[in-house]
C-alpha cells in the first residue's frame, strides 16, 4: 500500500530563509508524486508534481522538489520564504489501482509559519 | 467555470440527527472523490466516483454514511445518525482522467465543515 510520511507538523523560518519541508514515500510501484497547499479556509491547492519525467520539478510561487529514488524522498523547497507562504502543505503519492482509476493518498500536513 | 463548490460551507448539528453535503465538481471532469479531514491530519479518502459509478468505498465510510452522484454530475454525501465523532471536514475533489490514469491533478472544494454537538 502506498504511504507518505511528513516529517514535522511545524516548521517555522524567518522571512527571506530557506523554505525545506520533508516528505518520504512509500509505494510498491514507481509512484506519482504531489505536494499541495491548503490556505485557512481554502481548499487544497496543487503546487507541483512529479510524473517520472525530470526529478526536480518546478511548480508555483518559486517551490520546487526533487524526487530521490535511494532515498525515496521528495523534499519541499523555496529558497526565501515569504509571508504569503504561510500555510498548511501536504504531500500525497498516487498510483493506479486494479480499478483503473487514480488513487490519491495524503500525508498528515506541515504548517509553514513565517516569522517577519 | 468556478472551479469546484461545496455546500454548506459550515454544518452545525445535534447527535443523531441527518445532513447531507453537496458538491458540485467542474463540469467535465468524470473523476469525483470525497475526503475528510480532521485537526492535524490530512485529507482521507472516504470515496470516488468514475461518472456515475461509486467504485470505492473506504472502511471510514460506516453504513451511516451514503454517497450518490446521479447521472456523474453533482455529488451528494449523506450521513445519518450524526456523531459527534463525525465532526470533521468534508472535501470534495474533482479530476478529468482515463482509465489507468494516475497523474492528474485533483481540484478541491473548500469545503464543508460538520460539528456535532
Amino acid at each position: 500500500a502506498q504511504s507518505v510520511t511528513q516529517l514535522g507538523s511545524h516548521v517555522s523560518v524567518s522571512e527571506g530563509a530557506l523554505v525545506l519541508l520533508r516528505c518520504n514515500y512509500s509505494s510498491s510501484v514507481p509512484p506519482y508524486l504531489f505536494w499541495y497547499v491548503q490556505y485557512p479556509n481554502q481548499g487544497l491547492q496543487l503546487l507541483l508534481k512529479y510524473t517520472s519525467a525530470a526529478t526536480l520539478v518546478k511548480g508555483i510561487n518559486g517551490f520546487e522538489a526533487e524526487f530521490k529514488k535511494s532515498e525515496t524522498s521528495f523534499h519541499l523547497t523555496k529558497p526565501s520564504a515569504h509571508m504569503s507562504d504561510a500555510a498548511e502543505y501536504f504531500c500525497a503519492v498516487s498510483e493506479g489501482n486494479s480499478g483503473g482509476y487514480q488513487k490519491v493518498t495524503f500525508g498528515t500536513g506541515t504548517k509553514l509559519q513565517v516569522i517577519p | 467555470d468556478t472551479g469546484v463548490s461545496q455546500d454548506p460551507r459550515h454544518k452545525i448539528t445535534k447527535r443523531g440527527q441527518n445532513v447531507t453535503f453537496r458538491c458540485d465538481p467542474i463540469s467535465e471532469h468524470n473523476r469525483l472523490y470525497w475526503y475528510r479531514q480532521t485537526l492535524g491530519q490530512g485529507p482521507e479518502f472516504l470515496t470516488y466516483f468514475q461518472n456515475e459509478a461509486q467504485l470505492e468505498k473506504s472502511r471510514l465510510l460506516s453504513d451511516r454514511f451514503s454517497a450518490e452522484r446521479p447521472k456523474g454530475s453533482f455529488s451528494t454525501l449523506e450521513i445519518q445518525r450524526t456523531e459527534q465523532g463525525d465532526s470533521a471536514m468534508y472535501l470534495c475533489a474533482s479530476s478529468l482522467g482515463r482509465t489507468g490514469e494516475a497523474t492528474g491533478e485533483l481540484f478541491f472544494g473548500e469545503g464543508s465543515r460538520l460539528t456535532v454537538l
